[in-house]
């Protein structure tokens, strides 16, 4: 099993709909990333969490500790949010950085 | 502001031939990690470095090495390429201290040929 779990793999939806990307992890961890990848491009860090919530114009994402899980949200979506989506986790162990399989997100105009 | 810099960004090579990557932290971060993203798969972690001394080592061949240098960028160098070589190559770099919140490159793409 993989420490590091999202879902769902894939998901496409309609310009404007709500999306719900989830994250969960099996390891003790530090901080919590999300990343964005466009195609045959770079990553960009989204967000970086330990608690709580982060609001960053469309995008919001939270974090439950206890339950070992995170979402990612993003609003009124776009065409220009098609990429794919990846969780990454800092271990508190040894400060190793694990990463999901990633979310490949594809909004149709 | 200043971003974590690669470079090349694009490198093509034969066979055998070796190939070295560089990455520049962003200033003042101590910890500078390798993955390595071959196509359609997720990033597979290579090596980090932190305060110049090697912090962890994940799945490099033991034909690639690695190191940092006293003004924190650091190096890959690839030998005895391979065609599964071929891949992007990302460096990412985070200050341990603070937030920790971590930055990456826009990779460095190898073509193997």
């Amino acid at each position: 099993k993989n420490e590091v779990e999202q879902s769902p793999q894939n998901l496409t939806a309609q310009e404007g709909e709500f999306i719900t990307i989830n994250c969960s992890y099996s390891v003790g961890i530090s901080a919590l990333h999300w990343l964005q990848q466009h195609p045959g491009g770079g990553i960009v860090s989204l967000f970086m969490l330990s608690s709580g919530k982060k609001k960053h114009g469309r995008l919001i994402a939270t974090i439950n500790i206890q339950e070992k899980h995170s979402s990612l949200h993003i609003t009124a979506s776009h065409p220009r949010d098609s990429a794919v989506y990846i969780c990454a986790v800092t271990l508190n162990r040894d400060d190793k950085i694990i990463f999901g399989k990633g979310t490949r997100l594809h909004i149709l105009p | 502001a200043a971003g974590v810099i690669q470079s090349p960004r694009h490198l093509i090579k034969e066979k055998r031939e070796t190939a070295t990557l560089k990455c520049y932290p962003i200033p003042r971060h101590d910890t500078v990690y390798w993955y390595q993203q071959g196509p359609g798969q997720d990033p597979q972690f290579l090596i980090s470095f932190y305060e110049k001394m090697q912090s962890d080592k994940g799945s490099i061949p033991d034909r690639f090495s690695a190191q940092q240098f006293s003004d924190y960028h650091s190096e890959l160098n690839m030998s005895s390429l391979e065609l599964g070589d071929s891949a992007l190559y990302f460096c990412a770099s985070r200050r341990r201290a603070g937030t920790g919140e971590l930055f990456f490159g826009e990779g460095s793409r190898l073509t193997v040929l």
